[in-house]
């Protein structure tokens, strides 16, 4: 069964720091991809990941995939209060993470 | 530019009540889904599109029915509602999967009594 794993599933974290948040898949796939939502709002796209060693940045955020390792990672440079939402990772069109669920404090 | 629309955005029904629920996109995409989504889980794949007059089930069809008569418009009917179908579906759509990530909808928040 193909399992997608975000951590932390919470995160609360002061304006300036960095942090990342951690994808694990458990099977391989041709695509994975990032999501942000803001509370009672849809889905936004941030990253498609297609290859092993993609990386792509916008801003303040920067994923990153592994296939070897089966892993993505979403990294967070000097956080500002506007990134606060829960982001979400998804393996191919069907698998989806629980989502983190980033708080950032002024 | 619409992109994808949702209609309704919310509705209350009654155990057994039926409804359907409609998708519209206006980028000419192939591929359309319909995904549930629950608190504190990601979204759930219920059922999609492959083109025009195509369906597939997802990871959670059962009392579902989906139906994909034009390219642009995706329909999901609920036949016999039960409280477990309380939630919030979101419709996307994407040109074919691979680089581009999917357009969704703004969700119709459905609550079943």
């Amino acid at each position: 069964e193909l399992k997608v794993e975000q951590n932390p599933l919470f995160l609360s974290m002061q304006e300036g720091k960095n942090y990342t948040i951690y994808c694990n898949y458990s099977t391989t796939s041709d695509r994975l991809y990032w999501y942000r939502q803001d509370p009672g709002k849809s889905l936004e796209s941030l990253f498609v990941l297609l290859s092993n060693g993609a990386v792509k940045q916008e801003g303040r955020l920067m994923a990153s995939l592994d296939t070897k390792a089966r892993l993505s990672t979403l990294h967070i440079t000097a956080a500002v209060h506007d990134l606060s939402a829960t982001y979400f990772c998804a393996v191919d069109v069907d698998i989806f993470g629980k989502g983190t669920r980033l708080h950032i404090l002024p | 530019n619409a992109g994808v629309t949702q209609t309704p955005k919310f509705r209350v029904l009654k155990t057994g009540q039926s409804m359907t629920l409609l998708c519209a996109q206006d980028m000419n995409h192939e591929y359309m889904y319909w995904y549930r989504q629950d608190p504190g889980m990601g979204l759930r794949l219920i059922h999609y599109s492959v083109g025009e007059g195509t369906t597939a089930k997802g990871e959670v069809p059962d009392g579902y029915n989906v139906s994909r008569l034009k390219k642009q418009n995706f329909l999901l009917g609920l036949e016999s509602a039960a409280p477990s179908q309380t939630s919030v579906y979101f419709c996307a759509s994407s040109p074919v999967p691979g680089p581009y990530g999917y357009t969704f909808g703004s969700g119709t928040r459905l609550t079943v009594v």
